[in-house]
């Protein structure tokens, strides 16, 4: 079945540094890929999203680029802030069907200022 | 506008006991989605409805857990005889039919 994989957190990382968190997926035909966010003592969020192969998916200053020939969704930010510590999840959505999510394990990231 | 709600938040119950968790989707969506998150399997779905049908119920773990939407609107997840590894916090999300699911805050289930 459908799969996702991620980076083992914890992730701890100074103000201002560059993040990537790596995702990886196993799925037949072409899924949506999409990363949520988790802040603390909040609901899962929609960060942002890609539908199909090559797209980039952007917001709030993070980007993540559907690569299907290395099955990936790496979750990048050029300089990050404490206000981004939080949980981040990796998933995907098949074709057809209820378009269920299935989700990586999840990456607790920090921020130290 | 008014997003998904859940209630209760919280819910501690002893071993043995039914509880009903309830889910109001965003007003107009017709996708309505059920997942668990626990510390040892993350985030997990249970169920899925396409207005008041469900399609697909694989994820439900046991023959405990039922769940009922209805008028296309309110679902309710019920689990019977609740057991210790049914703690967790229970997630609803609703989608318009495309491809974005908005999530609830979720309840927290606590078995004892």
């Amino acid at each position: 079945g459908d799969s996702v994989t991620q980076m083992e957190g914890p992730v701890t990382l100074s103000e201002e540094a560059f993040l990537t968190i790596n995702c990886t997926y196993t799925a037949t035909g072409y899924p949506s890929l999409f990363w949520y966010v988790q802040y603390p003592g909040e609901g899962l969020q929609l960060l942002l999203k890609a539908t199909k192969a090559d797209d980039k998916g952007s917001n709030k200053g993070f980007e993540a680029t559907y690569r299907k020939e290395t099955t990936s969704f790496h979750l990048e930010k050029g300089s990050v802030q404490v206000s981004d510590s939080a949980v981040y999840f990796c998933a995907l959505t098949g074709q057809g069907g209820a378009q269920k999510l299935v989700f990586g394990q999840g990456t607790r990231l920090t921020i130290n200022p | 506008g008014a997003g998904v709600s859940q209630s209760p938040s919280n819910k501690v119950t002893e071993k043995g006991k039914d509880v009903e968790l309830r889910c109001d989707p965003i007003s107009g969506h017709t996708a309505l989605y059920w997942y668990r998150q626990s510390l040892g399997q993350g985030l997990e779905f249970l169920i899925y409805f396409q207005g008041n049908s469900a399609p697909d119920k694989s994820g439900l773990p046991s023959d405990r857990f039922s769940a009922e939407r209805t008028g296309g609107s309110v679902s309710t997840l019920t689990i019977q005889r609740t057991q210790q590894e049914d703690s967790a916090v229970y997630l609803c999300a609703s989608s318009p039919g495309f491809v974005e699911q908005f999530f609830g805050p979720g309840t927290r289930l606590t078995v004892l």
